[in-house]
């Protein structure tokens, strides 16, 4: 079985400072790992995947997440946080392999990003 | 760059009343899905569609649900007798492949039962 946890309901941060949403999981398999962003009154936009190989992922609008096997967590980064960063992010996580061979989407409840100017 | 398009973007119903919800997925995927967002609570997954047929779903898709592609570009979700609790978000979404690849999601309907 699969399963995903954003430990912060909420993170606050200033602009220009740097930003970590985090995200644990645990899979039975081979964890294939994304993140999304929600605005407001939109779907969710697909940021980054790790699937195998660097453990730094880089993905959209300078984001990227590192992938650490031994602590079972796939952390979201961004180096310098913009107001317009502010939304709900979303890690999942997909065990490919395991119990759920197939794979459905395992989501996190969510992290609320709040930059301030 | 390709969308997934659902409507409408909002939906109220009576309560028992039958709903459908319409989606159109991006046009090379071949995998679908649904997903529920109740609101303030985290996106959950209903369904998944590949090959005109239910992959996968989880225990929220009961007998009151049921998802068709009626042609080659509509994926639909058909509540029979919609309940309050039904009342959420709802997220269409496609892929390419299963596996490593992305699922990229329309904006959601929102269906408020009265």
């Amino acid at each position: 079985a699969q399963s995903v946890a954003q430990p912060e309901d909420q993170v606050n941060v200033a602009e220009g400072n740097p930003l970590t949403v985090k995200c644990t999981y645990s899979v039975s398999g081979n964890p294939y790992l994304f993140w999304y962003v929600q605005y407001p009154n939109r779907g969710l936009q697909f940021l980054l995947k790790y699937i195998t190989g660097d453990n730094l992922v880089k993905g959209s609008y300078g984001f990227e997440a590192e992938f650490n096997k031994s602590q079972t967590s796939f952390h979201l980064k961004k180096p310098s946080a913009l107001v317009s960063d502010s939304a709900l992010y979303f890690c999942a996580v997909r065990d490919y392999g395991g119990t759920d061979s197939w794979g459905k989407f395992q989501f996190g409840a969510g992290t609320q990003v709040v930059v301030t100017p | 760059e390709p969308e997934v398009t659902q409507t409408p973007s909002h939906q109220v119903t009576q309560m028992g009343q039958e709903v459908i919800l319409r989606c159109v997925p991006i046009s090379n995927h071949l995998y679908f899905y649904w997903y529920r967002q109740i609101l303030g609570q985290k996106v959950e997954f209903l369904v998944s569609f590949y090959n005109n047929e239910i992959s996968e779903k989880s225990e929220i898709f009961d007998d009151q649900f049921s998802v068709e592609r009626p042609d080659g570009s509509n994926f639909t979700l058909k509540i029979r007798s919609t309940k309050l609790e039904d009342s959420a978000m709802y997220f269409c979404a496609s892929s390419v492949g299963v596996g490593n690849q992305p699922q990229h999601f329309g904006d959601g309907t929102r269906l408020s039962i009265l």
